[in-house]
């Protein structure tokens, strides 16, 4: 079962650098979300995506931008990073862009760590 | 504005006892309701949604309205539900479709 992939695995970036963030979704689910998750937090909602369309966006600044390809792949892109954005970076694909009846799938994240 | 609360980070349990997780919403309309849990050394994966109405590994939720509530509860504990768990809901319509998720809470349960 070739679930939500995500690269890379890990990162460690220096404050002030910027990080592009990959995901690949299960094969047929066009809606793509990202989610942050600092220590001890619960996932904290970024963007969604669907049908390479801005559905939803989170509470971030503008540093945080993101995109979804033809083939619904998508990128999570940080600029200007800061020692905050130190966190587990989680992709969820879907087959359509409703959370409540087309539930999310997760990958294992990217953890990206600033210093 | 969209909360859910988990009031419990940690919470240990004897094998066979019950179990309950505890989850309070906040939400100005009709939400959503689910419930996500990650085992050890495993990605984040829904475990059930209050729609389907179902029983998914002994575990049952009901939502309350009046309390704004979605505890979760299983009648005899099992050492294998030793995760993480997580409640969340989403909204509806455009733009609305977000998960929020609470804090959550780590189960143990003690063999």
């Amino acid at each position: 079962d070739a679930g939500v992939t995500q690269s890379p695995t890990h990162l460690i970036k220096t404050r002030g650098q910027h990080v592009t963030l990959r995901c690949s979704p299960i094969s047929g689910h066009k809606s793509v979300s990202w989610y942050q998750q600092v220590l001890g937090q619960g996932p904290q909602f970024i963007f969604q995506y669907y049908e390479k369309e801005e559905r939803g966006r989170g509470n971030f600044p503008d540093r945080f931008s993101a995109r979804q390809f033809p083939n619904y792949s998508s990128e999570l892109n940080v600029n200007a990073l800061l020692l905050g954005d130190s966190a587990l970076y989680l992709c969820a694909s879907s087959p359509q862009g409703t959370s409540y009846n087309s539930p999310l799938h997760f990958g294992n994240g990217t953890r990206l760590t600033v210093t | 504005a969209q909360r859910v609360t988990q009031p419990e980070k940690l919470l240990s349990v004897f094998k066979g006892a019950p179990v309950e997780l505890k989850c309070n919403y906040s939400y100005s309309g009709s939400p959503e309701l689910f419930w996500y849990v990650q085992y050890s050394r495993q990605r984040l994966q829904l475990l059930l949604r209050h729609i389907s109405r179902e029983s998914i590994k002994g575990f049952t939720a009901d939502l309350n309205k009046g309390e704004t509530s979605f505890h979760l509860k299983k009648p005899f504990a099992q050492e294998e539900d030793s995760a993480m768990y997580y409640c969340a809901l989403s909204g509806h319509g455009f733009g609305n479709e977000k998960l929020t998720f609470g804090t959550g809470t780590r189960l143990t349960i003690i063999p």
